[in-house]
């Protein structure tokens, strides 16, 4: 079946770093794109970063570009998110998600990993 | 950046009653394909319900219906059960953007 299992969360002090990850099972990694998204204490779904399934398109909302980085290792069947100038409002739980599969394109998620927490806190 | 506003925040309803929530969006969604409905329980990850505006995900009952197109849709639940009691979000994307609306409660009147 289709396993997302993300790690790497923690606590981190302001302007520090952290690099999540997202192991991927059950299903044909590099056929499928990704996404993370993150949601914070109490609030709504926040869209991070996309990336195609060979790792050659990728997109990032406003809040988090220039700071994160999104990336993948399709031997790996592994995603990650590397996480810089790390600010207060960052703290939330991200999760990674895999991209609906069609001959048509959606833009949905239809696998979401169970998602790691982020405190950013000095 | 297209937002999309749900509405209402939140529906307090009584199991076996019909729950109709909308999303509408600042400006037309260039295709139908492109409005996705999730529901979340506390303490879960977000799950597919609908995708391309009206297409139930696999596994989801058809008691979970959604239509719409431009800048209003809807997502529609026939007739509550327990389970259903959640937060449901819609979301877009658009122009390399994916945005997602801010949520509606439906709680146990």
């Amino acid at each position: 079946q289709v396993q997302l299992v993300e790690s790497g969360g923690g606590l981190v002090k302001p302007g520090g770093s952290l690099r999540l990850s997202c192991a991927a099972s059950g299903f044909s990694f590099s056929t499928y794109y990704m996404g993370w998204i993150r949601q914070a204490p109490g609030k709504g779904l926040e869209w991070l970063s996309y990336i195609s399934s060979s790792g050659s398109t990728i997109y990032y909302a406003d809040s988090v570009k220039g700071r994160f980085t999104i990336s993948r290792d399709n031997a790996d069947n592994s995603l990650y998110l590397q996480m810089n100038s790390l600010r207060a409002e960052d703290t939330a739980v991200y999760y990674c998600a895999r991209g609906i599969s069609s001959s048509d394109w959606y833009g949905a998620f239809d696998f979401w990993g169970q998602g790691t927490r982020v405190t950013v806190s000095s | 950046e297209i937002v999309l506003t749900q509405s209402p925040g939140t529906l307090s309803l009584s199991p076996g009653e019909r729950a109709t929530l909308s999303c509408r969006a600042s400006q037309s969604i260039s295709s139908n394909n492109f409005l996705t409905w999730y529901q979340q329980k506390p303490g879960q990850a977000p799950r597919l319900l609908i995708y391309g505006a009206s297409i139930r995900a696999a596994g989801i009952p058809d008691r979970f219906s959604a239509s719409g197109s431009g800048t209003d849709f809807t997502l529609t639940i026939s007739r509550l059960e327990p389970e259903d009691f959640a937060v449901y979000y819609c979301q877009q994307y658009g122009y390399s953007v994916w945005t997602f609306g801010q949520g509606t409660k439906v709680e146990i009147k």
